[in-house]
């Protein structure tokens, strides 16, 4: 595989209901993070993973965001109760580690509209 | 707390040079990026300098740091339609994620 590939690349839901975003991270790529970019801003940081772990989570913002990454490749990121304010591109990247030498290579995105 | 600001727009024509600029707030990024985003593609990186550095020049692009006033700005030589999109500016601190400035829109007249 090339790149960073995200699925769906576009997902329209109802207000309330349950979404989940796949991120397939460069092969090889222990580090992996998850942003959200609204329209007119730049992307902002949710949570990255060091292999398996999250390492940082502290950009969700609230409890009905979640993010998995079970056997330190593919991620998951997860949103219950879907508010019209969560719609925007959920953005992911990977990168060989955490230093800051190691590029982050960003996926094209899925472009959520909760209706 | 981190912020990264940037002008909205820039309009220029073809052939003419480009400057984006670009301030920060946090004194302890040491890394400073420039990323490029076309309609429909990720976040490309262009480029990126240590904070230790005051310029790094790579092919057309020039990347100036000035760390007394947080400022950094990128310039495109002989600017062409082909590099209309939105730059991005973005920090990073040690193993932390990236924090990006809400970009500027460059238009490339013909």
């Amino acid at each position: 595989g090339a790149g960073v590939s995200q699925t769906p690349s576009n997902k329209v839901t109802e207000k309330g209901k349950y979404v989940e975003l796949r991120c397939d991270p460069i092969s090889g790529h222990t580090a992996l993070y998850w942003y959200r970019q609204s329209l007119g801003q730049g992307p902002e940081f949710l949570i990255y993973f060091q292999g398996t772990g999250a390492a940082d989570d502290s950009g969700l913002p609230n409890d009905r965001f979640f993010a998995v990454r079970p056997e330190g490749s593919v991620s998951t990121l997860k949103i219950q109760r879907t508010e019209r304010g969560d719609s925007a591109v959920y953005l992911c990247a990977s990168s060989l580690g955490l230093a800051e030498n190691n590029e982050q290579f960003f996926g094209p995105g899925t472009r959520l509209t909760v209706l | 707390g981190e912020d990264v600001e940037q002008s909205l727009f820039l309009s220029v024509r073809e052939g003419d040079s480009s400057v984006i600029n670009c301030t920060y707030t946090d004194s302890s990024s040491t890394y400073l990026y420039w990323y490029k985003q076309e309609p429909g593609a990720g976040l490309q990186l262009l480029t990126y300098i240590f904070s230790n550095m005051d310029m790094k020049q790579d092919q057309r692009l020039t990347v100036l740091l000035n760390k007394k006033d947080k400022h950094l700005s990128l310039r495109i030589a002989d600017t062409q339609t082909g590099d209309s999109a939105i730059y991005f500016c973005a920090e990073k601190e040690g193993r932390r994620a990236l924090t990006f400035g809400s970009g500027t829109r460059l238009q490339v007249q013909p």
